[in-house]
């Protein structure tokens, strides 16, 4: 069936430096979504990626979708305390009924 | 405000009770989820409902159920046959189909002593 990876599982990143997260799918897919979680919370909606190739900037995040539509990476600059939790990736089932989250990038801020 | 409110926030029960979970929306969205997270995992589903009345098994379905009788409500069972149901419980919805974003509840952490 469908996977989505992500690497690295944790990522531990000094305060102002910045760092990029991975986002793989074993099919291609319609679409890409971000989600963040602080820790304690819940998901909360990011960003939609839809065409092959995008490049969604929000601030300090800039997330971009594969050529082939089957990756996706999330790269954050100068990175802040606000930035901890963790940063899932999710994309659609072939059927399209549902989402197949990854696993998820934990992220901690070193001050 | 529009959103998804789930109760209770913490749930306690004995070892072969059955529990139920909450889940209600004011989005006026279609879809509807359920998923499991277990401490420093990522999120697994349980059940999904596109329409009222109808219900699909996600990825773990045994040992839960679910109905959806309205639109804003989709409550989840627990039951004696969840072998570990200790766990972090998120609802979510969606517009309509499984393709767009979804809106996440609080979450309900139950745990089974």
């Amino acid at each position: 069936g469908q996977q989505v990876m992500q690497i690295p599982q944790y990522q531990h990143v000094q305060e102002g430096e910045d760092f990029t997260t991975y986002c793989n799918s074993s099919t291609t897919l319609s679409n890409i979504q971000w989600y963040k979680q602080r820790p304690g919370g819940h998901p909360v909606f990011l960003i939609q990626l839809v065409k092959s190739g995008e490049v969604k900037k929000q601030k300090r995040l800039t997330f971009q979708f594969g050529e082939a539509k089957k990756n996706s990476s999330l790269h954050i600059t100068a990175t802040q305390t606000t930035d901890v939790g963790t940063y899932f990736c999710a994309g659609p089932k072939a059927a399209g009924n549902k989402l197949t989250f990854g696993g998820g990038t934990r992220v901690l801020v070193k001050p | 405000d529009g959103g998804i409110t789930q109760s209770p926030k913490y749930l306690f029960r004995k070892e072969g009770q059955n529990v139920t979970l909450s889940c209600e929306q004011n989005l006026n969205h279609d879809a509807m989820y359920w998923y499991r997270q277990d401490p420093g995992q990522g999120l697994r589903l349980i059940y999904y409902s596109q329409i009222v009345n109808d219900f699909q098994k996600g990825d773990i379905a045994e040992g839960y159920s679910v109905s959806r009788e309205k639109k804003e409500s989709f409550p989840l069972t627990v039951t004696s046959a969840q072998k570990n149901p200790t766990a972090f419980y998120l609802c979510a919805s969606s517009m309509s189909r499984g393709q767009d974003e979804q809106y996440f509840g609080p979450g309900t952490r139950l745990t089974v002593t």
